[in-house]
Formats: structure tokens, sequence, C-alpha cells
């Protein structure tokens, strides 16, 4: 079974607004790593955060870690048409060298 | 830079021939990957190799063999193909095991018949 899972598995906000997307997982992780895919093509990294870190950010992106109830959240300010993609979780268990990927939630930005 | 090259982009099975996906990456990185993406499931994890020389199962490894044929190229082989196995196939390598964002091909779209 999948170690991630988004919520919600999709999205659609009007440019401007902000979009949040949030991961759960289900075991201990070294670190959390979001990516975005645009239709048709592979992932494109955008964030990692390390298990003794709590917030990052980076440009529009927010992303916050609470390793107490095991999920992350994404967010995207001040969305653009542009940020039309599937974004997906994915976490590194410790002393396993994988990265297991969520299931991903589908945003659409309306212009 | 090309980063990481996967090749064939497209191809067509029957069931029970076999192939072999290529990756090559031009990044130096240490550790490579092997994901599959169906409808709705997400990435998951075939074969990993973490560095040359190593190859371990990841979360769906059965059905499929791999090869990290040196530093730069890994590939994935489907021995006996099968309709289960149609897919979108993605490789991506990280410079290191743990710790790293991985950097992704464009992947390979199989269908098998």
């Amino acid at each position: 079974s999948q170690q991630g899972e988004e919520d919600p598995q999709a999205l659609s906000i009007q440019e401007g607004e902000n979009a949040t997307m949030n991961c759960s997982y289900k075991t201990s992780i070294n670190n959390l790593q979001w990516y975005r895919q645009n239709s048709g093509r592979g992932l494109v990294h955008l964030i990692l955060i390390r298990s003794n870190e709590r917030e990052k950010h980076s440009g529009r992106l927010r992303v916050t870690l609470d390793t107490s109830k095991k999920s992350s959240s994404l967010l995207i300010t001040a969305s653009r048409a542009a940020d039309t993609a599937s974004y997906f979780c994915a976490t590194e268990e410790p002393g396993t060298y994988k990265y297991i990927f969520g299931t991903g939630t589908r945003l659409k930005v309306l212009a | 830079n090309a980063g990481v090259t996967q090749t064939p982009k497209f191809q067509v099975l029957k069931t029970g021939q076999s192939m072999t996906l290529q990756c090559a990456q031009d990044m130096n990185h240490n550790s490579m990957y092997w994901y599959r993406q169906d409808p709705g499931m997400g990435l998951r994890l075939i074969y990993y190799s973490a560095s040359e020389g190593t190859t371990d199962k990841g979360e769906v490894p059965n059905g499929y063999n791999v090869s990290r044929l040196n530093k730069r190229e890994f590939s994935l082989r489907l021995e006996s193909a099968a309709p289960s196995q149609t897919s979108v196939y993605f490789c991506a390598s990280s410079e290191r095991p743990s710790g790293e964002k991985l950097f992704f091909g464009s992947g390979t779209q199989l269908s098998v018949l």
C-alpha cells in the first residue's frame, strides 16, 4: 500500500486564490518532499522538508510538517493558471533509501 | 544538459513479449529509481539502486528485473509482459540515496495487449 495519501484528490480554484493540499503518511520518515507533474510529463521537485523542520518556504510555496500527526501541507499562494498540475508528496523512510509517493492532488486554477 | 533520458517514449507489446526500458542520467548521480504510474494510484516504486553495483526491490517488483549497468545507466526489463503492466514508467535519479531530491525522466508509455 502507498505511504502517502493526499487530500483533496482534486481542487479547483480561481486565479489569485490560495491552494492548500494535505498529505498524510503512515510511518516515521527522514524527510518529505513535494513534486509537481504537468499533464503527461515527468515530475519536478518543489521542496524538501526534513523531519526536524516544521515549516519551509520557497517563493509562493509554504510547506508544513507535523510528525506527531504524520501529516504535511503544501500551500500555494496567489495561484496562477500555470500552477494547474498534479501535486504529489513523497516520503523517505529511515534506513530504506526508498522514496514512496502518495496518490496526488489534481489542482486546476481557473483564469 | 539532458538530465535523465528514457527510451523509448512509447511502446506497444503483445502479452508474453519481453522488452527493456532504458534510462541514463548525465548528472553523475549515485542513486537511480524506477517507478510506474497508473491512473489514481500515484507513483509506485518498482526497483531502486542506491549506488552503482546495488539494486533493491521497491513496492511492486514482481514481473520486473533491473540492471545497474554502470553509474549512468539503469535498465528495467519485462521478461514476459502482461496487460497488468500497462502503465507509464518513470526513471529518476538522485545525487545520494538519502535526503536528496529526485530528478525524473519524461516517461515511457507502455501498452500490453
